[in-house]
């Protein structure tokens, strides 16, 4: 299984763009890089994926290097609502998706 | 479509009883997981179905866990007997194929006493 790195927690204050990174160096060279957030109280939800371009949404944008080897998932203007564990899952298996412990964002006024 | 639906929301039992967890997945979708969430051990992977078959069960804590999928639109998680360890909130989440964007439902939140 590809392993991967993110930071604990991020603070970010709002209506600014947030950069959330995530290294998966053991990466795969056909597994998707998906990305979900889990709000408080809720069920993940599905956020963004890629595998090898940028990728844009309307939710996020996700920028993945050259080599594949990290990923960094852009929120343009960050707003309260935003506050969530953030996940980055390479795929592994080939078809469930194995969350670890995400990043923690904190958005302040 | 309402997405994917668990009941209940909340569920209170005593250590021993048996404990029923349901799930009615996406119209159309053919992928159905069951995960369990715990702040020690974060979201965990326990079955996975795919078009009512379970494909891997590995994740599944010990015999006391069983899942089925009875047709496309319900799934069940059974918990006999339930211990406190078990406390945990269970989420249930379908996708049309695997791995693509899979909706997660509310999820049930589980107190064994």
């Amino acid at each position: 299984d590809a392993k991967t790195t993110q930071p604990n927690s991020m603070e970010s204050n709002e209506e600014e763009p947030v950069h959330l990174p995530c290294n998966h160096s053991t990466i795969s060279g056909t597994d998707y890089i998906h990305w979900y957030r889990q709000l408080p109280s809720q069920g993940p939800e599905y956020v963004i994926h890629g595998l090898t371009s940028n990728v844009n949404n309307r939710m996020a944008s996700l920028a993945i290097a050259e080599d594949r080897k990290s990923s960094t998932l852009i929120l343009h203007r960050a707003t309260l609502r935003d506050a969530a564990v953030y996940y980055c899952i390479p795929e592994n298996s080939g078809y469930a998706l194995n969350f670890g412990k995400g990043t923690s964002l904190l958005v302040t006024p | 479509d309402a997405g994917v639906i668990q009941s209940p929301r909340h569920e209170v039992t005593e250590m021993g009883q048996e404990v029923t967890l349901r799930c009615k997945p996406i119209s159309g979708h053919n992928s159905l997981f069951w995960y369990r969430q715990t702040m020690m051990r974060g979201l965990e992977l326990l079955i996975y179905f795919n078009n009512n078959v379970p494909i891997d069960d590995s994740g599944m804590p010990e015999d006391r866990f069983s899942a089925k999928m009875p047709n496309a639109s319900f799934s069940t998680l059974k918990i006999q007997p339930s211990e406190p360890r078990d406390s945990a909130v269970y989420f249930c989440a379908s996708s049309l194929g695997a791995p693509t964007e899979a909706f997660f439902g509310q999820g049930t939140r589980l107190t064994v006493v």
